[in-house]
């Protein structure tokens, strides 16, 4: 079945730092693949997405690219603000006919100024 | 236009009793998910509706659980019985038929069973 595993938090930065979330990936087929964030108080929101191999999703100064050899998709961005602090999820959906989505555990993120 | 909403936005109760929670989609949106978010497990599919045609209920957890989407709009998915294991954040996803995967995703129900 389809499986995503991404890096267990909390991860603790300073503003201006650099970002990594690391994300891999089981499917069968050509999954589409997603980066969601949730904000304090509020709900899932897209924050980017890749639909085939090699594509790069960017948003907000976020960044992944889908890597079918490495089966990854980790989310970067390269000056962190105190207002990136959230919890990310990795998903991804393989078609068929419900799009369901599967997702990651979740990572939360605390940038300090 | 307006996004997926959700109500309640909280709701305790006790064990045993039933529970309704409702969900409205994005207007025109055809595709309509029920998701889980919970401290041990994580998101977790529940239940697809698409359209007019037989829900997808592969993730719901044990037959207490039903949903049903009247109309092709406003959903309601139906706990009876509640456990304590149940409590969890309960979020409702929609999609229109020409935007594969991008879900948009109500605030969620927190439940609370005591």
């Amino acid at each position: 079945g389809n499986s995503v595993t991404q890096m267990e938090g909390p991860v603790t930065l300073s503003e201006e730092a650099f970002l990594t979330i690391n994300c891999t990936y089981t499917a069968t087929g050509y999954p589409s693949l997603f980066w969601y964030v949730q904000y304090p108080g509020e709900g899932l929101q897209l924050l980017l997405k890749a639909t085939k191999a090699d594509d790069k999703g960017s948003n907000k100064g976020f960044e992944a690219t889908y890597r079918k050899e490495t089966t990854s998709f980790h989310l970067e961005k390269g000056s962190v603000q105190v207002s990136d602090s959230a919890v990310y999820f990795c998903a991804l959906n393989s078609g068929g006919s419900n799009y369901k989505l599967t997702f990651g555990k979740g990572t939360l993120l605390t940038v300090n100024p | 236009g307006a996004g997926v909403s959700q109500s309640p936005s909280n709701k305790v109760t006790e064990k045993g009793k039933d529970v309704e929670l409702r969900c409205d989609p994005i207007s025109g949106h055809t595709a309509l998910y029920w998701y889980r978010q919970s401290l041990g497990q994580g998101l977790e599919f529940l239940i697809y509706f698409q359209g007019n045609s037989a829900p997808d209920k592969s993730g719901l957890p044990s037959d207490r659980f039903s949903a049903e989407r009247t109309g092709g709009s406003v959903s309601t998915l139906t706990i009876q019985r509640t456990q304590q294991e149940d409590s969890a954040v309960y979020l409702c996803a929609s999609r229109s038929s020409g935007r594969a995967g991008e879900q948009f995703f109500g605030p969620g129900t927190r439940l609370t069973v005591l």
